[in-house]
């Protein structure tokens, strides 16, 4: 079975500093996409990055960005200068070619100031 | 401007009955999703569509059901035979094949049985 592990409950930062969100994930396919979302308080699901498996770059979006270990089966998340905005769950998710995401647990952000 | 519209935002059940979540999305997408959140849980998912008049059940599709008669709806069915339907209910649409773009998220019903 495909399945993905957020092993933090919850994180907090101070506002200007940085993050890092773990996430592994266990599958046999060799082809498939990462992606993390955020849900502020208003519960509305947002793409925060996407990473495909074939390319060894990891990507990056603005203060966003992933550490990707295929190897390890890795995803990490990684925010820098973190803002009061960025106060969140965070959610990993993972899709093969059956186009269906199969999320975290996810991870409860908090930014202080 | 295009998106998903899911109604209503919040929705009381009384125990025994049939509710049903509305879905819309004018995105013109494809594939269209429910996903059902708990905490600690992260988002299950119920049922997907990948095109009109199909459907295929998802990891906790037992006491809900759908219809996909339209491109644009996709309606969610919580029926009495569901045992905890408490929860926060989130639809979802997709291009497909969809690793270019991930999901498209409604703004979700939260349902409560009283």
């Amino acid at each position: 079975a495909q399945t993905v592990t957020q092993s933090q409950p919850e994180m907090s930062v101070q506002e200007a500093e940085t993050v890092t969100l773990s996430c592994t994930y266990d599958t046999s396919e060799s082809n498939y996409y990462l992606f993390w979302y955020k849900q502020p308080p208003s519960r509305q699901m947002i793409l925060v990055i996407r990473q495909e498996a074939y390319k060894q770059q990891n990507a990056t979006e603005n203060r966003f960005s992933v550490n990707f270990q295929k190897a390890a089966k890795s995803f990490s998340l990684k925010i820098s200068d973190s803002q009061l905005g960025d106060t969140a769950m965070y959610f990993c998710a993972f899709m093969t070619n059956t186009d269906k995401l199969i999320f975290g647990t996810g991870t409860r952000l908090q930014v202080f100031p | 401007d295009g998106g998903i519209t899911q109604s209503p935002k919040y929705l009381f059940r009384k125990e025994g009955q049939n509710v049903t979540l509305s879905c819309e999305q004018n995105l013109n997408h494809d594939a269209m999703y429910w996903y059902r959140q708990d905490p600690g849980q992260g988002l299950r998912l119920i049922y997907y569509s990948q095109i009109v008049n199909d459907f295929q059940k998802g990891d906790i599709a037992e006491g809900y059901s759908v219809s996909r008669e339209k491109k644009e709806s996709f309606p969610l069915t919580v029926t009495s035979a569901q045992k905890n339907p408490t929860a926060f209910y989130l639809c979802a649409s997709s291009t497909t094949p969809t690793e270019n773009y991930g999901y498209t998220f409604g703004s979700g019903t939260r349902l409560t049985v009283v």
